[in-house]
């Protein structure tokens, strides 16, 4: 069993290009996220979808999309890149009536 | 938005030494929970705690829920280099189920 998987592991990207984080579980968990973490500000939620079907807004949505068009998969969609979204990523899901979160190993994005 | 402080944000000891990281809110939390993330790596979750007042005890590591449920401590006694890590706290967030708000964390390394 891997539990989450993300990729790319890392990923320098252009400004204004369009860039895709993939994010797989294999846990069947109903709940999954997005987050972004940076230095001194800890882990802020992006996007989350409660179950395949729907998703909802975190804490620092805009540029940034999702999609949970089945239980496994979350993608992270980035339409046109900013400096100010290089960070590292990070996937997590959760069992639902669960209280864990599990997280992927990261994705390190830098924009330039 | 419920908000949660960490302190200290960084803590660097020797082999040996005891310690205390700090997670306080003015709000009250149904729970708190403390994650632990290593370098490369994602959070992984330590300990969960709910109630008012309560301790738990994971090897060297003690976790407590303050009595009012708006704040708790890490305390790691006999720190060994294997600590080294960051350390999240974390509760509930928003009005979605299984949310999560994080606090900044703390960067701790423990010297041989």
């Amino acid at each position: 069993i891997a539990g989450i998987t993300q990729a790319p592991t890392s990923q320098i990207l252009a400004a204004g290009r369009r860039m895709t984080l993939r994010c797989t579980q294999d846990m069947r968990h109903n709940a999954m996220y997005w987050y972004r973490q940076d230095l001194g500000l800890g882990l802020r939620l992006i996007h989350y979808s409660n179950t395949a079907g729907t998703t909802g807004k975190g804490e620092v949505p805009d540029g940034y999309s999702v999609s949970r068009a089945n239980t496994d998969d979350f993608p992270l969609t980035l339409a046109s890149a900013v400096p100010s979204q290089t960070s590292v990523y990070f996937c997590a899901s959760r069992l639902a009536g669960g209280h864990t979160q599990y997280f992927g190993p990261g994705t390190r994005l830098t924009v330039l | 938005t419920q908000l949660l402080e960490q302190s200290p944000q960084f803590l660097s000891i020797q082999e040996g030494e005891n310690l205390t990281v700090y997670c306080n809110s003015s709000s009250v939390f149904s729970s708190l929970q403390w994650y632990r993330q290593e370098p490369g790596e994602g959070p992984v979750l330590l300990v969960t705690v709910v109630t008012g007042g309560e301790v738990k005890k994971l090897k060297r590591l003690t976790f407590q829920f303050g009595d009012a449920r708006k704040d708790s401590s890490l305390h790691i006694t006999a720190a060994q280099p294997g600590d080294t890590g960051l350390y999240l706290c974390a509760g509930p967030g928003g009005t979605s189920y299984g949310k999560l708000t994080f606090g900044q964390g703390t960067i701790l390394t423990v010297h041989p």
